[in-house]
């Protein structure tokens, strides 16, 4: 079946460094969406990217989807503490389904 | 609103117990669905419900039974628990289809020894 590919599937950071966390299909992706998980609590939304080439901005996080519709980005700008957590990514998949990414686990050292 | 609620919040089982997760949703939402998060195996389906009465398997079913009488609930019953069904277990909704935005209850912690 369809899979959503996401790497790196651990990063560690020195705050007021930048992260990134990338996804990959193989597939068209109708859709990608990202969440947030912090330690210990359950995934939280963050966003949702539907058309091709999309570029949206969340105060220092940068989201974007691929021209072609099969890879999306996340990218954390001066990486916070607050930002320590898991990060998923979604896709959209051609069966009317919604593929998690295996998550992204980011760790901030003060 | 509360959102989606699940109960309990932890639990410790003994192989060949069975039991019911709960979820409930006071959103209206027509699409629930269980997830079970494993490290490093990220989120995996479990089943998944498109409307009351409605429910199919996702990527991992076996073990487990659901059911989806009303739009409100759609609890998880493990038939005969075993050490593999140790994880940690989400129930989520969506307005509309399986690719709206997912709305993540606060997860049931099983072990199963």
């Amino acid at each position: 079946g369809q899979q959503v590919m996401q790497i790196p599937q651990y990063q560690h950071v020195q705050e007021g460094e930048d992260f990134t966390t990338y996804c990959n299909s193989s597939t068209t992706l109708s859709n990608i969406q990202w969440y947030k998980q912090r330690p210990g609590g359950h995934p939280v939304f963050l966003i949702q990217l539907v058309k091709s080439g999309e570029v949206k901005k969340q105060k220092r996080l940068t989201f974007q989807f691929g021209e072609a519709k099969k890879n999306s980005s996340l990218h954390i700008t001066a990486t916070q503490t607050t930002d320590v957590g898991t990060y998923f990514c979604a896709g959209g998949g051609s069966q009317g389904n919604l593929i998690f990414g295996k998550g992204t686990k980011l760790s901030v050292k003060p | 609103n509360a959102g989606v609620t699940q109960t309990p919040k932890f639990q410790v089982l003994k192989t060949g117990q069975s039991m019911t997760l709960q979820c409930a949703q006071d959103m209206n939402h027509e699409y629930m669905s269980w997830y079970r998060q494993d490290p490093g195996m990220g989120l995996r389906l479990i089943h998944y419900s498109v409307g009351a009465g409605i429910t199919d398997q996702g990527e991992v079913p076996n073990g487990y039974n659901v059911s989806r009488s009303t739009t409100e609930d759609f609890p998880l019953r493990l038939l005969s628990a075993a050490p593999s069904q140790t994880s940690v277990y989400f129930c989520a909704s969506s307005y509309g289809t399986s690719q709206g935005t997912q709305y993540f209850g606060p997860g049931t912690r099983l072990t199963v020894l």
